[in-house]
């Protein structure tokens, strides 16, 4: 059962215009949230993350929001450059499961220059 | 310069045969976790140690098994045992506390042969 749920596998954005990707989750337990971005045969690169007491948090030109009633959270890159073509994971953890990570599938986002 | 080093970067064997991956972190942290990538999917856990001497099955440990005799290295064999072994693998550590990051290494591509 996928506990992160990440769909519209793919997305192409021009340069300059804004990214948003979104996740959804099952376990009401997820109390801390990441983001990564992973580039072809290269380990994942932490991006931002956000704790389940906070709602936004932004860091350049990623932000983050979380909507705990409605289990959703949504990252967005803005402005895209075409080095952001990567594909993005989002994952959740529970604050009493030893720090263990549920990811997501991925979206790949292509920026068009 | 802190980090994880993961080797080799591709690996091959013939298939009934043992391979142990190697994960090397001077992060000082505590927490290290070996992940599975397949193709359009995302990250799945199959051990992780929350300290040395200790470890405990992700959700796909079947097939595959580890050792962690020092804080700095988390060596991962995959056996014969596992069905599927073809598949990126990914290191990552953290401190073992809820809500903090996970960084992960470049990965080792294994193909079974």
């Amino acid at each position: 059962d996928q506990q992160v749920k990440q769909n519209s596998p793919s997305l192409s954005v021009q340069e300059g215009r804004i990214s948003i990707l979104n996740c959804d989750y099952t376990n009401s337990m997820f109390d801390y949230f990441l983001w990564y971005k992973k580039y072809p045969a290269e380990g994942p690169t932490f991006l931002i993350s956000i704790s389940s007491i906070k709602d936004k948090n932004e860091d350049g030109r990623f932000t983050v929001f979380l909507n705990k009633s409605a289990k959703h959270l949504s990252l967005h890159i803005v402005p895209s450059q075409p080095g952001d073509s990567a594909v993005y994971f989002c994952a959740a953890s529970a604050k009493d499961g030893n720090n263990r990570l549920a990811f997501g599938k991925g979206n790949q986002v292509v920026v068009i220059p | 310069d802190g980090g994880i080093t993961q080797s080799p970067k591709y690996l091959f064997r013939k298939e009934g045969q043992n391979v142990t991956l190697s994960c090397e972190q001077n992060l000082n942290h505590d927490a290290m976790y070996w992940y599975r990538q397949d193709p359009g999917q995302g990250l799945r856990l199959i051990y992780y140690s929350q300290i040395v001497n200790d470890f405990q099955k992700g959700d796909i440990a079947e097939g595959y098994s580890v050792s962690r005799e020092k804080k700095e290295s988390f060596p991962l064999t995959v056996t014969s045992a596992q069905k599927n072994p073809t598949a990126f693998y990914l290191c990552a550590s953290s401190t073992p506390r809820g809500g903090d990051t996970q960084y992960f290494g470049p990965g080792t591509r294994l193909t079974v042969l």
